[in-house]
């Protein structure tokens, strides 16, 4: 039973376009999220976070989203670059420091000159 | 720094064998943990440790064994292989509290680059 769910195994996005993940989770309890970005053979590198006490968080090209009610989380990126292309990780955690993730399945982002 | 390493890269074990997945950090985190990445599935946390000496279980321990006997290192032990556990393994570190300031956001963790084990 998947906590955390990225229903869209793969996006492909045109260069200077906006690309747009998406993230569910069905547990409110959980208090801190996060995005993180990888590329083939190499580790996740973290990207960019948000805590449920907030509903959106920039950092440069990225935002993310974030809607309590809906237990919906979300990743914009404006805009898009070839070196986006990678496989993006939502993640969640009981509260900002617990550092015990609970990830979704991915989403691989590609995109195109 | 060279931040967090894993040894080795590639590993194949026959069903039964044992062996250890080595993870070193240099960068004095207190938090280490131990991920596994399945198709389709993300990463899964195994085991984690707060600081030397104290470690507790994730959301899939069955079948590993871990120690933090210093803060640089956290191995990580199948005693006996199984197919099941075939998958590519992610260590990870990071401060427990808010770091000193500009040095990583408070909860990033640092992933090693992964070792990729296939349990024949």
């Amino acid at each position: 039973d998947q906590q955390v769910k990225q229903n869209s195994p793969s996006l492909s996005v045109q260069e200077g376009r906006i690309s747009i993940l998406n993230c569910d989770y069905t547990n409110s309890m959980f208090d801190y999220f996060l995005w993180y970005k990888k590329y083939p053979a190499e580790g996740p590198t973290f990207l960019i976070s948000i805590s449920s006490i907030k509903d959106k968080n920039e950092d440069g090209r990225f935002t993310v989203f974030l809607n309590k009610s809906a237990k919906h989380l979300s990743l914009h990126i404006v805009p898009s670059q070839p070196g986006d292309s990678a496989v993006y990780f939502c993640a969640v955690d009981s509260r900002e420091g617990a550092q015990k993730l609970v990830f979704g399945q991915g989403t691989r982002l590609t995109i195109n000159p | 720094n060279a931040g967090v390493t894993q040894t080795p890269k590639f590993q194949v074990l026959k069903t039964g064998q044992s062996m250890t997945l080595q993870c070193a950090q240099d960068m004095n985190h207190e938090y280490m943990s131990w991920y596994r990445q399945d198709p389709g599935m993300g990463l899964r946390l195994i085991h984690y440790s707060v600081g030397a000496g104290i470690t507790d279980q994730g959301e899939v321990p069955n079948g590993y064994n871990v120690s933090r006997s210093t803060t640089e290192d956290f191995p990580l032990r199948l005693l006996s292989a199984a197919p099941s556990q075939t998958s590519v393994y992610f260590c990870a570190s990071s401060y427990r509290n808010p770091p000193p300031s500009g040095r990583a956001k408070f909860n990033e963790q640092f992933f090693g680059p992964g070792t990729r084990l296939t349990v024949l």
